[in-house]
């Protein structure tokens, strides 16, 4: 069975530009969670989905961040623009209700 | 509020046996998770305890007692792979992961 994947591993982009990252779960699991993990610091959760909705976005740091999860399936998270300071790790993780979480190899991202 | 306490960094040696440490507080309770964690790779599952008492998976154990807001994980016969930050992370009452900031684990020869 496939894992939860994550696409691209790595993307360099110039600051004031959009980024789009792409978070596949593992089929069937309702629940998917974005974290970034910034070099030097803990992993900070920023939302929670189960299925399509929103259940928890107390996360996102500001409102250039936007993450989407359409038809409950696959999730994309947005940064736009992108500033210095969203350089890092972004992981997606995904899981049923009250299991353990099964986390993608992340994306690197770089703002220069 | 919720706070998860886990020490920075540890020392040990191969072959030895090395337990870290993990002390929360939360108002909600779903389970505690123990993650590894290499440089630059994303975290791997170890462990997960929602009653107390100890979880042995081959060199990894892990110990949780609810009613203390402690857990630890044991790692025996430590192997120079096993040199990566260690990862605490308790599930809340919203199905949210809470983590702590990780206890990076040196193995010396």
């Amino acid at each position: 069975e496939a894992g939860v994947t994550q696409f691209p591993s790595h993307s360099v982009i110039e600051k004031g530009q959009t980024v789009t990252l792409r978070c596949d779960p593992i089929s069937g699991h309702d629940n998917l969670y974005w974290y970034r993990r910034v070099m030097g610091k803990e992993i900070k959760f920023l939302l929670h989905f189960v299925k399509e909705s929103k259940q928890d976005e107390s996360g996102m740091p500001n409102n250039r961040f936007l993450a989407e999860r359409t038809g409950g399936t696959y999730s994309t998270l947005k940064v736009q623009p992108a500033e210095l300071e969203d350089s890092g790790v972004y992981f997606c993780a995904s899981s049923q209700v009250g299991l353990e979480a099964f986390f993608g190899q992340g994306t690197r991202l770089t703002v220069v | 509020g919720q706070n998860i306490d886990q020490p920075t960094e540890m020392t040990a040696t191969e072959g030895a046996i090395v337990q870290i440490n993990c002390t929360y507080q939360t108002s909600g309770f779903n389970g505690l998770f123990w993650y590894q964690q290499h440089a630059g790779e994303a975290p791997t599952f170890l462990s997960y305890n929602v009653l107390d008492g100890l979880e042995e998976k081959g060199r990894f154990s892990s110990f949780l007692s609810r009613s203390k807001g402690y857990s630890y994980l044991l790692l025996k016969e430590l192997q120079m792979k096993d040199s990566a930050s260690y990862l605490c992370a308790l599930l809340d009452s919203n199905y949210q992961l809470i983590w702590g900031a990780g206890t990076k684990l040196i193995i010396k020869p």
